[in-house]
């Protein structure tokens, strides 16, 4: 069946570390794929969209790479801050056409100071 | 400016009861999206409009659910004889354009949501 993987559980780290999250999909080929953060009680807020021809991509303290071997996407926030604490969710749209999107269960995350 | 808004925020229905959500999306958008979080899970995509056509409804878990977008802006999501399982957050989204794909991709914008509890 066609699925997106995120770590499940809880990522804890101290402030001003890198934090590191996973993406991984089984049987979709998309053309790209998209990070959002997702604040308690509010809607998803995009973050940033990598292409298939894109190895990465930066936005200020973020970093998005896509292996489309792999199948997978890593998303980096350097510097983290007790601010970065959220759900980080990844979507794809399979069918390349109106950005119907297809979400992870997200990664929730918390920087301590 | 003014993002995506959906109403109410919270709604308590008995199961059995009809209710209705309303998202108004940003002006202008032609796309909208409506999803159905469940705790602790991602959103998943229920129904899709390009201005007052919807033309995806293939996420509707039953044909309890019924989307309307009758002038291309407001848009309503009607759920009949609500049952425990719909107990869920409802998001609402718009995008500008129309089209997607790599080379057009138009980023959605989500309201805040609706969590619809069903006792």
């Amino acid at each position: 069946s066609q699925k997106i993987e995120q770590n499940s559980e809880a990522l804890n780290i101290q402030e001003g570390k890198t934090a590191t999250l996973t993406c991984n999909y089984t049987n979709y080929s998309p053309a790209y794929l998209q990070w959002y953060r997702q604040d308690p009680g509010r809607g998803p807020v995009f973050l940033l969209l990598i292409r298939e021809n894109e190895k990465e991509k930066r936005k200020e303290r973020l970093k998005v790479t896509f292996d489309t071997t792999l199948k997978q996407s890593l998303f980096h926030i350097t510097a983290s801050q007790p601010a970065d604490s959220a759900t980080y969710l990844c979507a794809l749209d399979p069918s390349g056409g109106y950005n119907k999107l297809i979400f992870g269960a997200g990664t929730r995350l918390a920087v301590h100071p | 400016g003014a993002g995506v808004s959906q109403s109410p925020r919270y709604k308590v229905a008995k199961r059995g009861q009809d209710v209705a959500l309303r998202c108004d999306p940003i002006s202008g958008h032609v796309s909208l999206f409506w999803y159905q979080q469940a705790l602790g899970q991602g959103p998943e995509f229920l129904t899709y409009f390009q201005n007052e056509a919807q033309l995806d409804k293939s996420g509707l878990p039953s044909d309890r659910f019924f989307a309307e977008r009758p002038e291309g802006s407001v848009s309503t999501l009607k759920i009949q004889r609500t049952q425990q399982e719909d107990s869920a957050v409802y998001l609402c989204a718009s995008s500008l354009g129309a089209s997607g794909g790599v080379s057009s991709y138009n980023e959605q914008f989500f309201g805040p949501g609706t969590r619809l509890t069903v006792l």
